[in-house]
C-alpha cells in the first residue's frame, strides 16, 4: 500500500493563480515526520518544510503555505500567485519514528506555470 | 559549503560492467542513504546507513551493495547492472537528531545501463 499519495500528476496554472498540490498519508506511528520537497528542471531535490506528527499549526512562508489535518491525514501545499520559478515536481514525503531512516516518497506532482 | 556530492553525474555503461558511483558529505552526519527515481514512481530507498560500518536494506536494495567504510562516504555499487536499472540516484544524508528535519540530497547521478 502506498504510505503517501499524490493524486495529481501533472498541474498547469498560469502565472499568479493559486494552486494546492493535495498530499495523503497513511501510518500507524503515532509520531511521524512529514516533507515537502521541489524539484526544478535542474533536477536536484530541495527540502521546502517538515512537520511533526504534533504540531498542526499550518505554516505559511512568503507564498509558500501548508495545511496539516491530521483528521483527514493530508499535508497539503499551497503556492500563491504562482510564478514561473515554481515550475518544478514537487514529492511529499514521510517518515515514521519506528522506521526512522526510511522516507516515504509519493510519485510527485508536476506543476507548470504558464507565464 | 555543506553539500552532498555524487559522482558521476552522468554514466552510461554495458550490461554485467561492475560500476561505483560515489557519495560523500562534509556534514558529519550519521545518517546516509541512496534512493532511486524513476518515473510514476517517485523515489525509492535502495539502502540506507545509521553510521559507520552500518547498513540495512531499503524497499528496492536487489542488485546494489552500499559499504559505509568512513562516515562521510557511502558508495552504491553496482556488481553486475542490467537495464532495469537505469534511473536517477540520489544520495542523501541527515544528522543522527536532525532526520526531522530532512536529507540534504547530492545532485543526482544519471544512470543508463545498455
Amino acid at each position: 500500500a502506498q504510505k503517501v499519495t499524490q493524486a495529481q500528476t501533472e498541474i498547469s496554472v498560469v502565472e499568479k493563480e493559486d494552486v494546492t498540490l493535495d498530499c495523503v498519508y497513511e501510518t500507524r506511528d503515532t509520531t511521524y515526520y512529514l516533507f515537502w520537497y521541489k524539484q526544478p528542471p535542474s533536477g536536484e531535490l530541495v527540502f521546502l518544510i517538515r512537520r511533526n506528527s504534533f504540531d498542526e499549526q499550518n505554516e505559511i512562508s512568503g507564498r509558500y503555505s501548508w495545511n496539516f489535518q491530521k483528521s483527514t491525514s493530508s499535508f497539503n501545499f499551497t503556492i500563491t500567485a504562482s510564478q514561473v520559478v515554481d515550475s518544478a515536481v514537487y514529492f511529499c514525503a514521510l517518515s515514521e519514528a519506528r522506521t526512522g531512516n526510511q522516507f516515504y516518497f509519493g510519485t510527485g506532482t508536476s506543476l507548470t506555470v504558464i507565464p | 559549503e555543506a553539500q552532498v556530492t555524487q559522482n558521476p553525474r552522468y554514466l552510461i555503461t554495458v550490461t554485467g560492467k561492475k560500476l561505483t558511483v560515489t557519495c560523500s558529505q562534509n556534514m558529519n552526519h550519521e545518517y546516509m542513504s541512496w534512493y532511486r527515481q524513476d518515473p510514476g514512481l517517485g523515489l525509492r530507498q535502495i539502502y540506507y546507513s545509521m553510521n559507520v560500518e552500518v547498513t540495512d536494506k531499503g524497499d528496492v536494495p536487489e542488485g546494489y551493495k552500499v559499504s559505509r567504510k568512513e562516515k562521510r562516504n557511502f558508495p552504491l555499487i553496482l556488481e553486475s547492472p542490467s537495464p532495469n536499472q537505469t534511473s536517477l540516484y540520489f544520495c542523501a544524508s541527515s544528522s543522527r537528531t536532525g532526520l526531522k528535519g530532512g536529507y540534504t540530497f547530492g545532485s543526482g547521478t544519471r544512470l543508463t545501463v545498455v
